[in-house]
């Protein structure tokens, strides 16, 4: 059974760095053809993806998002973290990590998400 | 880059069929997934690589895709199928939602 939870702050101030924790369970980073991946969706508008780790650490970025994301795994604790800086409040969003495989090419597990408010 | 616009409500009576479809400049190769979104809730993969659908979705989901428009229809439409809709694929690597469909079951 595949889970994915992520945590992190809830409130963020302007220009701050975000730091976002994907913990899962069910499936390891390491297999081939596994990536993790996040998305987020500002109250009341459509999904956004920023990025995604593959098993093999190569890295992917939303080209609009790319000078202030930073993705990196630990395989032996089960672990995705993202790291955004320069936080904005129009960055305000519900923050997911889900899971992917090359088989399906989409998000086929995804975590419960988490709310972070930019907000001095 | 692909950009995917989507309708931005659908009603469908109750028991009737529903269609959402997802316009791109440049589909090419590139396969679609739709998801499904209820309020306060997490995505769920609907449909995976245009047309196959995930372990416990409804045969009422299906997908199909033509030039650049992939298109989700949801047959006899029930009242649990209200929810936010959003096509996604992959272009070059980097992901690309749709602006998300509003469907209302009347």
């Amino acid at each position: 059974q595949i889970t994915l939870k992520e945590s992190g702050p809830t409130l963020v101030k302007p220009t701050q760095t975000l730091t976002l924790t994907c913990t899962f369970s069910g499936f390891s980073l390491s297999t081939s053809g596994v990536g993790v991946g996040w998305i987020r969706q500002p109250p009341g508008k459509a999904l956004e993806w920023l990025s995604l780790i593959y098993w093999d650490d190569d890295k992917r970025y939303s080209p609009s998002l790319k000078s202030r994301l930073t993705i990196t795994k630990d395989t032996s604790k089960n672990l995705v973290v993202l790291t955004m800086t320069n936080l904005d409040p129009v960055d305000t969003a519900t923050y997911y990590c889900a899971h992917r495989r090359n088989i399906v090419e989409a998000f086929d597990y995804w975590g419960q998400g988490t709310l972070v408010t930019v907000s001095s | 880059s692909n950009e995917l616009t989507q309708p931005l409500s659908v009603s469908v009576a109750l028991g009737q069929t529903a269609t959402i479809t997802c316009g791109g400049s440049n589909f090419g190769t590139k396969n679609v997934h739709w998801y499904q979104q209820k309020p306060g809730q997490a995505p769920v993969l609907v449909i995976y690589k245009n047309i196959n659908r995930p372990s416990g979705i409804p045969e009422r989901f299906s997908g199909s895709t033509s030039g650049n428009t992939a298109t989700l229809t949801i047959s006899r439409a029930q009242a649990g199928d209200e929810a936010d809709y959003y096509c996604h694929l992959w272009d070059i690597s980097t992901g690309v939602f749709g602006t998300g469909t509003k469907v209302t079951v009347l």
